[in-house]
């Protein structure tokens, strides 16, 4: 039972456009949403959160849009630039388990110059 | 520099041979936790420590051990390595009460293949 999805393995854009990456999940007790960049060789960076009580949430270039009816998540990185290129991974906790954290399989952003 | 250590970065090794992978951090962190990750898939964690003497399951604990006696070390044993502990894992650690609210560091990863 994956509790959370990221359903696109892999997104190619042009730079400057927008990116768009998704995330749905399952557990109605995940409070607590991240989204890491992971690039080649490197363990995972944290880029950006968002908690339940928040539908928004803006840094930069990059916000993170949650709708908990739909159970769904989504990154959006405006402009997007070469070096956004990575894999991306959405994780979702629940305060009831502080300690567990569950993460998607990770979308590979490819940005195009 | 903040940072979260782990070594080996890469071993080759033999079923049944014991192995230890080390993971240290500076930055005073409670939470620790081991993912390791496979092709394709996400992370999927392992074990995860609140605070020292304080350790707990994650998703996929079996043929793993952890200890948290210190803490800024969280070391994963390997008591008996089979081949499908073949994976790429990763240390990360986080101020307080795990996920929730705090946003994971994470080691440069260990590539572990088992043979």
């Amino acid at each position: 039972d994956q509790q959370v999805k990221q359903n696109s393995p892999s997104l190619s854009v042009q730079e400057g456009r927008i990116s768009i990456l998704n995330c749905d999940y399952t557990n109605s007790m995940f409070d607590y949403f991240l989204w890491y960049k992971k690039y080649p060789a490197e363990g995972p960076t944290f880029l950006i959160s968002i908690s339940s009580i928040k539908d928004k949430n803006e840094d930069g270039r990059f916000t993170v849009f949650l709708n908990k009816s739909a159970k769904h998540l989504s990154l959006h990185i405006v402009p997007s630039q070469p070096g956004d290129s990575a894999v991306y991974f959405c994780a979702a906790s629940a305060g009831t388990n502080a300690g567990k954290s569950t993460f998607g399989d990770g979308t590979t952003l490819t940005v195009k110059p | 520099e903040a940072q979260v250590t782990q070594n080996p970065r890469y071993l080759i090794t033999v079923t049944g041979k014991k192995l230890t992978v080390t993971c240290s951090q500076n930055m005073n962190h409670e939470y620790m936790s081991w993912y390791r990750q496979d092709p394709g898939l996400g992370l999927r964690q392992i074990y995860y420590s609140m605070n020292v003497e304080v350790t707990d399951k994650g998703d996929v604990p079996e043929g793993y051990k952890v200890s948290r006696k210190e803490k800024r070390n969280f070391p994963l044993i390997l008591e008996s390595p089979s081949p499908n502990q073949t994976s790429l894992y990763f240390c990360a650690s986080s101020l307080f009460g795990g996920g929730v609210g705090q946003p994971q560091h994470f080691g440069d990863g260990t590539r572990l293949s088992i043979l």
